[in-house]
């Protein structure tokens, strides 16, 4: 069945520093890969998607591309700020369902 | 535009009880999914419903059951309630009427069985 896989966290950067979580997947198909963001005590929040090979998402500064051969799905962003502390989610849908698969989430802490 | 609402925030609950969860999607959604969310996992995929039926469903017992209201809003309802149980209950919805779109979440019920 399909699967995610994401780095395993916590991950505790400094203001300003690059940013990388990677996701690599398995799945039949040609799924679309997501990134969702959980703040505390909220819900989730698609942070940016792509659904074909080669594809970038970006949304606030974050981009993740869609690479087929390597499947993979990595989140980067060149500076991090306090405001981006967070858990971080890799997630796909595919095989004609549009139920989500998620990976196990990534911590993120920021300190200034 | 209000986005998806779920009720109730917060839930405690006695081993063996049974539970229903509401959910209200996004204005202009059809479909409804539910996913359990463990302290420190991903959300795990329960069922989904459309035309006020379940579409597809996860690996859940079938102690975890559904239903999709004529407005588009939905339950869902938990029986024999087990300590494992507890967990946050994610409501997401979207519109298939166009094919795959994008999956809106609520906040969230924070459910504990004690």
């Amino acid at each position: 069945g399909n699967s995610v896989t994401q780095m395993e966290g916590p991950v505790t950067l400094s203001e300003e520093a690059f940013l990388t979580i990677n996701c690599t997947y398995t799945a039949t198909g040609y799924p679309s890969l997501f990134w969702y963001v959980q703040y505390p005590g909220e819900g989730l929040q698609l942070l940016l998607k792509a659904t074909k090979a080669d594809d970038k998402g970006s949304n606030k500064g974050f981009e993740a591309t869609y690479r087929k051969e390597t499947t993979s799905f990595h989140l980067e962003k060149g500076s991090v700020q306090v405001s981006d502390s967070a858990v971080y989610f890799c997630a796909l849908s595919g095989g004609g369902a549009q139920k989500l698969v998620f990976g196990q989430g990534t911590r993120l802490t920021i300190n200034p | 535009d209000a986005g998806v609402t779920q009720s109730p925030t917060h839930l405690i609950k006695t081993r063996g009880q049974q539970v229903t969860l509401r959910c209200s999607p996004k204005s202009g959604h059809d479909t409804v999914s539910w996913y359990q969310q463990a302290l420190g996992q991903g959300p795990q995929f329960i069922f989904q419903y459309y035309e006020e039926e379940e579409r597809q469903r996860g690996n859940f017992p079938d102690r975890f059951s559904g239903h999709q209201f004529p407005n588009y809003s939905s339950e869902l309802n938990v029986n024999a309630l087990l300590l494992g149980d507890s967990a946050l209950y994610l409501c997401a919805s979207s519109f298939l009427g166009q094919g795959q779109s994008e999956q809106y979440f609520g906040p969230g019920t924070r459910l504990t069985v004690t």
